[in-house]
């Protein structure tokens, strides 16, 4: 069974830190995403990583791939009030029609 | 349009009623799911479409039952359900069944429903 497992779970920070969500599996994905959710709304796609080592930038936001596809971590630099939300990573697993969800990383940007 | 619209956004029924979750989209995806959230969990899947057919059924009860009517429409199907099936409901739609991986997931706004 594919797993994705996300760190950490909860995460409460100033304006204007620095922060870094993991996203790891002892599986090879052929893909992994990035989603954003806010309450009561559903999930927002960020980002979509493909090829081993990739990197994405999206404004403040740095995506990276690990290199053997088991892997990913979402960086956020200088983050603010609206970067409040809830992280999901999601790979798309052997079975390429189901998203395999990771467990979600709960982020609060105080101002 | 890039939006996948769902409605009701709320909906409250008791465990006797029949309701109708709806789903649509004009982005000429040709697949579409339904995702159930708990609170604080991630999205679990139930059901995908395929070209407006059933393709997977993730052994959901059958007090859920799902509807394609046409290439922009889902619906789901409520009878007899319990106070634990409360949860927000999400459709999702993506290019076409194997491509979602690379292209992404558009999720609707999702039905908050609450079973008394």
């Amino acid at each position: 069974t594919q797993l994705l497992e996300q760190s950490p779970q909860f995460l409460s920070i100033q304006e204007g830190e620095n922060l870094t969500v993991y996203c790891n599996s002892s599986s090879v994905f052929s893909s992994l995403q990035w989603y954003r959710q806010e309450p009561g709304e559903g999930p927002v796609l960020l980002v979509t990583v493909v090829t081993g080592g990739e990197v994405k930038k999206l404004k403040r936001l740095t995506f990276q791939f690990g290199d053997a596809r088991k892997d990913s971590s979402l960086h956020i630099t200088a983050a603010q009030p609206g970067d409040t939300g809830l992280y999901l990573c999601a790979g798309a697993g052997d079975s390429s029609y189901k998203l395999i969800f990771g467990s979600g990383t709960r982020l609060l940007v105080r101002p | 349009d890039t939006e996948v619209t769902q409605t009701p956004k709320h909906l409250v029924m008791g465990m006797t009623n029949k309701k109708s979750l709806k789903c649509e989209q004009h982005m000429g995806h040709r697949a579409m799911y339904w995702y159930k959230q708990k609170a604080k969990k991630p999205p679990e899947l139930m059901f995908v479409y395929s070209y407006e057919k059933l393709s997977i059924n993730e052994s959901v009860p059958s007090r859920f039952s799902p509807e394609c009517p046409n290439s922009s429409l889902l619906n789901l199907h409520l009878h007899a359900l319990q106070p634990e099936d409360s949860a927000l409901y999400l459709c999702a739609s993506s290019q076409d069944l194997g491509t979602g991986g690379a292209s992404g997931y558009t999720f609707g706004s999702g039905t908050r429903l609450t079973v008394v």
